[in-house]
């Protein structure tokens, strides 16, 4: 099955810009969607198809892909960004549809 | 605005089964399909199966074929998913999407999360 592999944890200091990598077998030929999870809350949309925004998502938050890595990046980071995010692609070669990378959590100093 | 809705949280033992609703409002219900996806404490995202609330057709995860059934009510605009066999790591808060099953499909509206905990 396809698997996505983020790195277990991202630190940055306010006003610094975080990135966030997801890697996967040829990534760039896939569609990739990034989620925001905040404690105890539901994930929220805030990239899809790589690097397009949903309406109120800030400028700040934007994507990238291609090759074997797909990049979340934040800039200007702030407090309220600190959280765990998700990627996911479509794979229909996979057990699963839909596959999630294991998460990242970003830390805001 | 569009509201995913669920139900409440529920405990349950060992080998039983669980049916949780997701309750959909502010749009055409019928356009979309709806994910239900899972997270074990302290976990990551795992996508469960899909349903169409327009003709029902499936897709579930490989691992949960024939312990998971996806069901929508069409006249209450509202999705099921009933988990049966319950096991200890079916542990987990279950989440409701809104989504499109397509290469493009996202999960553009969540569902606030039903936490099932199994225990004897």
């Amino acid at each position: 099955s396809y698997v996505l592999t983020q790195p277990p944890s991202v630190s940055v200091a306010p006003g610094k810009t975080a990135r966030i990598t997801c890697g996967g077998n040829n990534i760039g030929s896939k569609s990739v969607h990034w989620y925001q999870q905040k404690p105890g809350q539901a994930p929220v949309l805030v990239i899809y198809y790589d690097s397009d925004r949903p309406s109120g998502i800030p400028e700040r938050f934007s994507g990238s892909n291609s090759g074997n890595t797909a990049t979340l990046t934040i800039s200007r980071v702030e407090a309220g960004d600190e959280a765990d995010y998700y990627c996911q692609v479509w794979d229909s070669s996979s057990d699963h549809y839909w596959v999630f990378g294991g998460g990242t959590k970003l830390t805001v100093l | 605005q569009v509201q995913l809705v669920q139900s409440g949280a529920e405990v349950k033992k060992p080998g039983a089964s669980v049916k949780v609703s997701c309750k959909a409002s502010g749009y055409t219900f019928t356009s979309y399909g709806i994910s239900w996806v899972r997270q074990a404490p302290g976990q990551g995202l795992e996508w469960m199966g899909w349903i169409s609330a327009y003709n029902g057709n499936t897709n579930y995860a490989q691992k949960l074929q024939g312990r998971v059934t996806m069901t929508t009510d069409t006249s209450t605009s509202t999705a099921y998913m009933e988990l049966r066999s319950l096991r200890s790591d079916d542990t987990a808060v279950y989440y409701c999407a809104r989504s499109i099953f397509s290469p493009d499909g996202t999960f553009d509206y969540w569902g606030q999360g039903t936490l099932v905990t199994v225990s004897s």
